[in-house]
């Protein structure tokens, strides 16, 4: 049983269409966040999400719009998809603030 | 502001050689938390450790081992007897609480690349 998975593992699209990533675990983890990982393999966090609630925005542009409809799920929403958003996507999840995350594989997002 | 810094971008060693990687952050805190990722070519992000502020014992897991020096703010991860399944990118990481989660705030990573 994957702990953290995200789909799609990868995700080709053009510009200006809007696409949708989901994540879920089953850690029974009260925390969940996205971060992202550029093409030099710089990790930022862009969410966190505790009980359903945002805590950290990390000044992302509001193109991308997190939802978590229950504790056990975070889909991140990008409208509007521009060159710049390909990225590696990490969805992670953890206990509480002061414990590990752990990661989800990863979706590998193109936009051409 | 935090800040972690793995001045190493790649190493190459030969297989069964031992390999240490380099971690020195900055943080105001003084409870804090640091922690290892491994990153392999497969591409996912495995943990590998955490480690809080005021915890300064070294520790071993198998080939694995972390010394921790506040003096120095150094977090740094020895590889002994190196094989070529430990190529891959290794991420140090410190955490920052907020509210009830924690933003990792991640170095550059060091490319370590095991030869046979």
């Amino acid at each position: 049983d994957t702990a953290v998975s995200q789909t799609p593992k990868y995700l080709v699209t053009q510009m200006g269409n809007d696409k949708s990533i989901k994540c879920e675990q089953n850690l029974g983890h009260d925390t969940m966040y996205w971060y992202k990982q550029d093409s030099k393999k710089f990790l930022k966090i862009m969410f966190s999400y505790n009980n359903k609630e945002l805590i950290i925005n990390e000044t992302v542009p509001n193109r991308f719009s997190p939802k978590s409809p229950d504790k056990a799920h975070l889909n991140l929403h990008i409208n509007s998809l521009e060159l710049g958003d390909s990225a590696v996507y990490f969805c992670a999840s953890s206990q509480d603030e002061n414990t590990e995350a752990f990661f989800g594989q990863g979706t590998r997002l193109t936009v051409v | 502001a935090q800040k972690v810094t793995q001045a190493q971008t790649e190493i190459s060693v030969v297989e069964k050689e031992d390999v240490t990687l380099d971690c020195v952050y900055e943080t105001r805190d003084t409870t804090y938390y640091l922690f290892w990722y491994k990153q392999p070519p497969s591409g996912e992000l495995v943990f590998l450790i955490r480690r809080n502020s005021f915890d300064e014992q070294n520790e071993i897991s198998g080939r694995y081992s972390w010394n921790f020096q506040k003096s120095t703010s150094s977090f740094n991860f020895t590889i002994t007897a190196s094989q070529v399944v430990d190529s891959a990118v290794y991420f140090c990481a410190l955490s920052e609480a907020r509210g009830a989660t924690n933003k990792l705030i991640f170095g550059t990573g060091t490319l370590l690349a095991v030869q046979p």
